[in-house]
């Protein structure tokens, strides 16, 4: 049973294109994060939410819009997509109340081509 | 300069050697995570740690607070332990990622 999951893994678009990825987990979780892994393999934060609330959000263009339905749920839209959006993103959660000082389970990915 | 140094950021062993990953920071932490990123892509959580030692079969995590400094070390190395391996520090209510090690351990 997957814990943390992402949908669509693979995505391929042109620019300028609107694009959503989801992401859900079962574990129960307060916290849950959106992370972009560069070309380079480096990950960085973009946006956290606990229980729905936004916690994080890290510098990121307003073209990024996180949505939290309940708190299992964190999906992140993308519009006007660019070319330097192509990465791979990762949804993770963890337990406690809006700290990142738990173990933290992440999805699988979603690798984001921009055309 | 990254709030976060990892060495070396790439490593080549031979099956069974010990291996040795180091992690520096320079800021304030609650607590250092090592995450491993397997070529297909997916991360785990190795181990979460704010003082001492940690040990989870072949893998060992260390961490001094006083010289912000982290070690995992990995015994009797495998090719199955090919991997990223990243260090990432809690820091208020996110994480600070470290580049990575590319290790690779041949037969």
């Amino acid at each position: 049973d997957t814990a943390v999951s992402q949908t669509p893994k693979y995505l391929v678009t042109q620019m300028g294109n609107d694009k959503s990825i989801k992401c859900e987990q079962n574990l129960g979780h307060d916290t849950m994060y959106w992370y972009k892994q560069d070309s380079k393999k480096f990950l960085k934060i973009m946006f956290s939410y606990n229980n729905k609330e936004l916690i994080i959000n890290e510098t990121v263009p307003n073209r990024f819009s996180p949505k939290s339905p309940d708190k299992a749920h964190l999906n992140l839209h993308i519009n006007s997509l660019e070319l330097g959006d192509s990465a791979v993103y990762f949804c993770a959660s963890s337990g406690t109340s809006g700290g990142a000082g738990d173990t933290q389970y992440f999805g699988p990915g979603t690798r984001l081509t921009v055309l | 300069k990254n709030e976060v140094e990892q060495s070396p950021q790439n490593l080549t062993a031979q099956e069974g050697e010990f291996i040795t990953i180091n992690c520096s920071y320079s800021v304030g932490i609650s607590a250092l995570h090592w995450l491993q990123q397997h070529p297909g892509g997916g991360i785990v959580s190795l181990f979460m740690l704010s003082s001492g030692k940690k040990k989870h079969g072949r893998l060992i995590a260390t961490i001094n607070i006083q010289e912000k400094h982290s070690s995992l070390h990995i015994t009797a190395s495998h090719p199955r332990d090919s991997a990223v391996y990243i260090c990432a520090v809690s820091r208020w209510d996110k994480l600070v990622f470290g580049a990575g090690t590319i290790l690779r351990v041949k037969s």
